[in-house]
């Protein structure tokens, strides 16, 4: 079974341009959440997409955006890049479902992340 | 509101001794808990989760936890530590909120182990 793949694995900006990620998750997870992770912030949490709906969403500005497609992949953005957004972007997948008892135990299954520096 | 508190962000024990690795918790609810781990490079991979079976929880490489809800801790150890076990972890609290999953992290504690 695959895990989660995100692409690209590395990138490099410059302050201004705009940049977008891509998540796989793993097959027949519906759930794709997306997380920020810098030294001493840990991991912050940005949203989560389930059936192409954001179910959830963080306190990021309206910078940071997201969609989720049919087959479940998702793709975060991230527009006029600012130097403090340079960070480890990862995603994770869960087979959550719509509703229900027991959602909270879902475990997320993470990928290796997208590591962004913002010059 | 929850959240998660680890102490120490930086632990480091000799090879073969004891590991503990500090997390408490803060839920209105009874909450589900998890330790994750991330090595280099990687991203996190689940340790172990406790969903009040049981109050001791055995996860992966040696490592488990126990719940003590008069505490609000979820406490990580392992009996004897390996240089392998050299990594990020991180303690996560996860509640469903209005029908759906909400997690939150603590801030991560990075193990060293000294050989």
């Amino acid at each position: 079974k695959a895990g989660v793949t995100q692409t690209p694995r590395y990138l490099i900006k410059t302050r201004g341009q705009q940049v977008t990620l891509s998540c796989s998750p793993i097959s027949g997870h519906r759930s794709v959440s997306w997380y920020q992770q810098t030294p001493g912030q840990g991991l912050q949490f940005l949203f989560e997409y389930f059936s192409e709906t954001q179910r959830n969403k963080g306190n990021f500005p309206g910078r940071f955006s997201g969609r989720q497609f049919s087959n479940s992949r998702s793709e975060m953005n991230v527009s006029t890049l600012e130097l403090g957004d340079s960070a480890l972007y990862l995603c994770a997948s869960s087979a959550s479902r719509d509703r229900g008892p027991g959602s909270g135990a879902n475990v997320l299954t993470f990928g290796a992340g997208s590591r962004l520096t913002v010059l | 509101a929850q959240s998660v508190t680890q102490l120490g962000s930086h632990v480091s024990v000799s090879e073969g001794a004891l590991v503990l690795l500090r997390c408490n918790y803060s839920s209105s609810v009874p909450p589900y808990l998890f330790w994750y781990v991330q090595y280099p490079n990687q991203g996190l991979q689940l340790l172990l989760k406790y969903t009040s079976a049981a109050t001791l929880v055995k996860g992966i490489n040696g490592f488990e936890a126990e719940f003590k809800k008069s505490e609000t801790s979820f406490h990580l150890t392992k009996p004897s530590a390996h240089m392998s076990d050299a990594a990020e972890y991180f303690c996560a609290v996860s509640l469903n909120s209005g029908g759906y999953q909400k997690v939150t992290f603590g801030i991560g504690t990075k193990l060293q182990v000294i050989p």
